[in-house]
């Protein structure tokens, strides 16, 4: 799978947007971009993910940029229990296992108010 | 959210005890993994099942015994254990294994060894 590389922290004030940044530059065409989040010590929790279009739910954007180089994951208005550690994750069969989440550091976003 | 669930929660065994964990998804998924966090490390995968069939096995030491009876459950037995197992461990399941299929994880059993 291809390598992410996130900043180790970022602050967000409440009810503004967090804009989460990911770079993934050696992603290759089949390879999908998730993102996930973990609250300390419990399961991590699924946002969202992309192929190569634009995504959003309920809970969040996803914004691929077209070369697909890198993605930004929106929160549109933060609120403290979105206080997490954020994972961008490219995952595909690349390597053999489709199967395979692999977490990095991920961003740890605090949310103030 | 309940899509996923595993117990018990926590759990504090010594090192010649035998204990099971339990995971259970209610999303209808016909994959089904577990993940080991320990502290201060990214997660690793252990095991994966598809349609109960184990099609991943991570190097993990024969002390960890997974048994998937049907697509909706997923144990882990656990005999024998070293301290050094202490850790989260994590239940998952997604619809299919393909990448286009997103994982969705339980609370964790927070595992003690001593």
């Amino acid at each position: 799978d291809a390598k992410t590389t996130q900043p180790t922290s970022m602050d967000c004030a409440e009810g503004r947007a967090a804009n989460l940044p990911c770079n993934h530059s050696t992603i290759s065409g089949n390879e999908y971009v998730y993102w996930y989040r973990q609250i300390h010590s419990q399961g991590p929790q699924y946002i969202i993910h992309g192929l190569k279009n634009n995504e959003t739910n309920e809970m969040a954007s996803l914004i691929i940029t077209e070369d697909r180089k890198s993605s930004t994951l929106i929160l549109p208005h933060a609120t403290l229990r979105d206080t997490a550690v954020y994972y961008c994750i490219v995952r595909g069969y690349d390597t053999g296992t489709a199967s395979k989440l692999t977490f990095g550091t991920g961003t740890r976003l605090q949310v103030t108010l | 959210e309940t899509g996923v669930t595993q117990t018990p929660r926590h759990l504090v065994m010594g090192m010649t005890n035998k204990k099971s964990l339990k995971c259970e998804q209610h999303l209808g998924h016909n994959a089904m993994y577990w993940y080991k966090q320990s502290a201060k490390k990214p997660l690793e995968l252990m095991f994966v099942y598809n349609f109960k069939e184990q099609t991943e096995n991570n190097s993990v030491p024969s002390r960890f015994s997974p048994e998937c009876p049907n697509s909706s459950h997923l144990f882990l037995h656990l005999h024998t254990l070293q301290p050094e197992d202490s850790a989260l461990y994590l239940c998952a399941s997604s619809q299919q294994l393909a990448p286009a299929y997103e994982q969705y994880f339980g609370p964790g059993t927070r595992l003690t060894v001593t």
